[in-house]
């Protein structure tokens, strides 16, 4: 149980473009889900915290209209990268969590490459 | 402030070697701790957790220990294997919330 899914697993895409992440919860619902950032040899940087119905919230220094977050249904939360550019290139994780389960639960994760 | 922090960045062991990865928190108040592996390219997966009410918990080939005295938390991993090479997280949660606080890493080396 507890099995978190990301798509794409891997993405290319030219500068200027809009490319979203989706991250579904496959056997749970998950009334909270988060996004993470994690640059190499790095630690995971929380970016949003994504509340099923309601505005995602947002950490400090992380800008919400460069990074839209939807969590329409309690399996599947977005997260869209507006105008990306080669400094948004990175390793985006997704994690959900119950509060049945308590623990977050981590996708596999999503590697973008903006070129 | 609220920190989880690793002593050790780069942890080298033999395989079949016994692998202990260790962790200090400041928040005093904290009761509940995970700990996470991960490999290069994937997302982080749950392998233990313990709460402030318990000083051991055993899993399988892993063992969580908890000194609450000196704040330090520990992850035993026993017959250390090449599969277990990866990063290492010690995470608890944030005072009041859900959001995880992450330890910087520990990167786990299993020579052959």
């Amino acid at each position: 149980g507890a099995v978190v899914s990301q798509h794409p697993s891997r993405v290319i895409c030219k500068s200027g473009t809009s490319v979203k992440i989706e991250c579904r919860s496959l056997d749970f619902q998950a009334t909270t889900m988060f996004w993470y950032r994690q640059f190499p040899k790095k630690s995971l940087m929380l970016m949003a915290t994504s509340n099923e119905g309601s505005k995602a919230t947002y950490e400090q220094g992380v800008e919400k209209d460069k990074f839209l977050i939807n969590h329409a249904s309690l399996t599947l939360s977005t997260l869209t990268v507006t105008s990306a550019h080669p400094e948004d290139s990175s390793f985006y994780i997704c994690s959900a969590l119950t509060r049945a389960l308590e623990t977050q639960y981590f996708g596999p994760g999503t590697r973008l490459l903006v070129l | 402030g609220e920190s989880v922090g690793l002593h050790l960045p780069t942890l080298s062991v033999q395989e079949g070697d016994n692998s202990i990865i260790n962790c200090a928190y400041s928040n005093s108040a904290s009761d509940y701790f995970i700990w996470y592996k991960q490999e290069s390219g994937k997302g982080p997966q749950f392998i233990i957790d313990i709460r402030s009410n318990m000083d051991k918990r055993q899993g399988q080939r892993v063992t969580v220990l908890l000194n609450k005295t000196v704040k330090h938390l520990s992850l035993q991993i026993a017959a250390t294997q090449p599969g277990d090479s990866a990063v290492y997280f010690c995470a608890e949660p944030q005072r009041g919330g859900n959001k995880l606080v992450f330890g910087a890493g520990t990167i786990l080396r299993v020579k052959s």
